[in-house]
């Protein structure tokens, strides 16, 4: 397997664009998580899907943000409008929550530099 | 509230010597650790966990991480450093079955 695929690496926007990233878990993983990693605030849990139903969406910061998972090979974070204080390094990271092992062991993307001017 | 902590930013270390990045927890129930390090420009990789049983959990690399329940502790630890092992390491506790929170992170710095 590839691994979990994030696009695009590196992404420079205008504030008031839109931005959407993507992510392509590791194929029979049926936990997604999206992550937001900055200076000031760490990494922080965004928001997560379980066999593509949203989960947990408390750490969205505000409207602006948005997540879909149609299937479950797929997955897009949109921002829109953007913002400089978007700025981060976007993870998504995949997990197979029903197995012992398996369970919280996540396996992250390269991440998506997000730069708004 | 459920929490974990990593009280150093930085953790300076010769090459050879031992090294001990450290954590500490506050959840409610048995506790779920894990440590994740994160190499430059690239995303977290698994380390180790702990879920239960032995209080000494070897994990990749050569790491292995020390659950103290009275201390509410899980250090990692390896016993001779490498330029190599020079990352970003970050402890996680389990808050609920499928959500994991982070600690703000250790960089690790390994000098020849």
């Amino acid at each position: 397997d590839a691994g979990v695929i994030q696009s695009p690496r590196h992404e420079v926007t205008e504030m008031g664009q839109e931005v959407t990233l993507r992510c392509k878990p590791i194929s029979g993983h049926d936990y997604l998580f999206w992550y937001r990693q900055t200076m000031m605030r760490g990494l922080e849990l965004l928001i997560y899907f379980n066999n593509n139903v949203p989960i947990d969406d408390s750490g969205m910061p505000e409207d602006r943000f948005s997540a879909k998972m149609p299937n479950a090979s797929f997955s897009t974070l949109k921002i829109q409008p953007s913002e400089p204080r978007d700025s981060a390094v976007y993870f998504c990271a995949s997990s197979m929550g029903g197995s012992i092992s398996g369970a919280n062991v996540l396996t992250f993307g390269a991440g998506s530099r997000l730069t708004v001017l | 509230a459920q929490s974990v902590a990593q009280p150093e930013d930085q953790v300076n270390v010769a090459e050879g010597n031992p090294l001990t990045v450290k954590c500490t927890y506050s959840v409610s129930g048995n506790p779920y650790l894990f440590w994740y390090v994160q190499y430059p420009n690239r995303g977290l990789q698994f380390l180790l966990k702990y879920i239960t049983g032995d209080n000494l959990v070897k994990g990749s690399y050569g790491f292995e991480a020390e659950f103290n329940k009275s201390q509410t502790s899980f250090h990692l630890k390896k016993p001779s450093a490498l330029v190599s092992d020079s990352a970003l390491y970050f402890c996680a506790v389990r808050v609920r079955t499928d959500k994991l929170i982070f600690g703000t992170g250790t960089r690790l710095q390994v000098f020849p």
